[in-house]
């Protein structure tokens, strides 16, 4: 059965460092998404992609955030200089088309320190 | 209001019990609806989508019932395996994900 694949699984970085959580999703789905849960709190939306462009962020989305997908395969998510309220469960998510069900990958637990 | 609304529990109910959870969701434009299942730190899966005229997949069925803005999600004959948070999803402006709190099912034996 085709996953959507995150790494690393779990990433210590030191604030103000620069971190990449790495993605595979589904290969037919045209649909990309992060989202980020903070220990005990609700899965919070930040962005959808589409096309090689973002389609749709949030608030949280800041300037320190962005996302790329560098070849066919990989989708990514950098934030330039973390902060401890960054640290949280990252999860990606691929869909293949609009209003259809999403599905996640096992997600990167980022502690920041 | 809060865009996607359920009650946190906790469900603390027996070995093959009936559980009912309910939704609400503000945004009447919304086109798509789900039931996830989340376990402690793991993913939200996919349990099922939620279809106006209702569904039902095995021990589960979900309603769905747009003049109101509400779902919900009955389990028949409750497993311990069943234990997880219930996460209630509806899709918003460009047809993201936004996701309620979840509300927890603890079974026991």
């Amino acid at each position: 059965e085709p996953e959507v694949t995150q790494t690393p699984s779990h990433q210590v970085t030191q604030m103000g460092q620069e971190v990449i959580l790495r993605c595979v999703p589904i290969s037919n789905h045209l649909y990309f998404y992060w989202y980020r849960q903070i220990l005990g709190q609700k899965v919070e939306f930040l962005v959808s992609f589409y096309n090689n462009e973002i389609s749709e962020k949030s608030e949280i989305f800041d300037d320190q955030f962005s996302v790329e997908r560098p070849d066919g395969s990989n989708f990514t998510l950098k934030i330039r200089s973390t902060k401890l309220e960054d640290s949280a469960m990252y999860f990606c998510a691929s869909s293949a088309g609009t209003g259809t069900e999403a599905f996640f990958g096992q997600g990167t637990r980022l502690t920041v320190v | 209001r809060k865009e996607v609304e359920q009650d946190p529990g906790p469900f603390n109910v027996p070995e093959g019990a009936t559980v009912a959870f309910n939704c609400t969701y503000s945004n009447s434009a919304s086109q798509s609806f789900f039931w996830y299942r989340q376990d402690c730190r793991k993913e939200p899966k996919l349990l099922m989508s939620v279809y106006s005229s209702g569904n039902e997949d095995g021990r589960f069925t979900a309603q769905l019932n747009r003049a109101s803005q509400y779902i919900s999600l009955l389990i028949r004959d409750s497993k311990l395996s069943d234990s997880a948070t219930y996460l209630c999803v509806v899709t918003g402006s460009s047809y993201k994900l936004i996701f309620g709190s979840g509300t927890r099912l603890l079974v026991r034996p």
